[in-house]
């Protein structure tokens, strides 16, 4: 298995512009979740699903953040309008049940000039 | 509503024990985790401790579990600059929800 697959790897946009980024669970897990890494806040979970459903969000920061997991294979987050303290590595991970062993993608490391 | 602290910087020697501290506050654990992220990458499972057990130990480390005070450990022994790296403890339970909660991560650096 290729494992958790993320895209873009690295993101450098302007201030103001839309993000999207893009995760691709490990096939036949049902959980999925987006957290955000800075080096002054530490590893910060934004939301999960499972069964491709949103289950917490509260972790997502404000209404520029939306998330989405139309099927199981594929999930987007999206900022927009994106500002310089978005920047940050964005990791998903996977698991096969919320409470299992997560499994998590290289991560998006997102730089807003 | 639940919390995992730990933490944020640890420095020691090469050859040297390294010992990462986390509490945490979810009563209803049943798994306890230590993850790994290596510059660059993702985390990683490293370990982990079932809630009803005290000590754990696999080659150099060694996981202690203090579940009346909350409190996990994690033992590098002989602590090799391989070992620097970002070091996430975890647990799940039920409170607000059955989840797994990570700790903001202990960076440790080991130096020749």
């Amino acid at each position: 298995d290729a494992g958790v697959i993320q895209s873009p790897r690295h993101e450098v946009t302007e201030m103001g512009q839309e993000v999207t980024l893009r995760c691709k669970p490990i096939s036949g897990h049902n959980s999925l979740f987006w957290y955000r890494q800075t080096m002054m806040r530490g590893l910060e979970l934004l939301i999960y699903f499972n069964n491709n459903v949103p289950i917490d969000d509260s972790g997502m920061p404000e209404d520029r953040f939306s998330a989405k997991m139309p099927n199981a294979s594929f999930s987007t987050l999206k900022i927009q309008p994106s500002e310089p303290r978005d920047s940050a590595v964005y990791f998903c991970a996977s698991s096969l049940g919320q409470d299992n062993e997560q499994f998590f993608g290289p991560g998006t490391r997102l730089t807003v000039l | 509503g639940e919390d995992v602290e730990q933490s944020l910087f640890l420095s020691v020697r090469e050859g040297d024990s390294s010992v990462i501290n986390c509490t945490y506050t979810d009563s209803s654990s049943t798994y306890l985790y230590w993850y790994k992220q290596e510059p660059g990458a993702g985390l990683q499972l490293l370990t982990y401790i079932f809630s009803n057990m005290d000590m754990k130990q696999d080659q150099r480390l060694t996981v202690l579990l203090n579940k009346k005070d909350k409190h996990l450990s994690l033992r590098i022994a002989d602590t090799q600059t391989g070992d620097s790296a970002i070091y996430f403890c975890a647990e799940n339970g039920n409170t607000g929800g059955f989840k797994t909660i990570f700790g903001a991560g202990t960076r440790l650096f080991v130096k020749a």
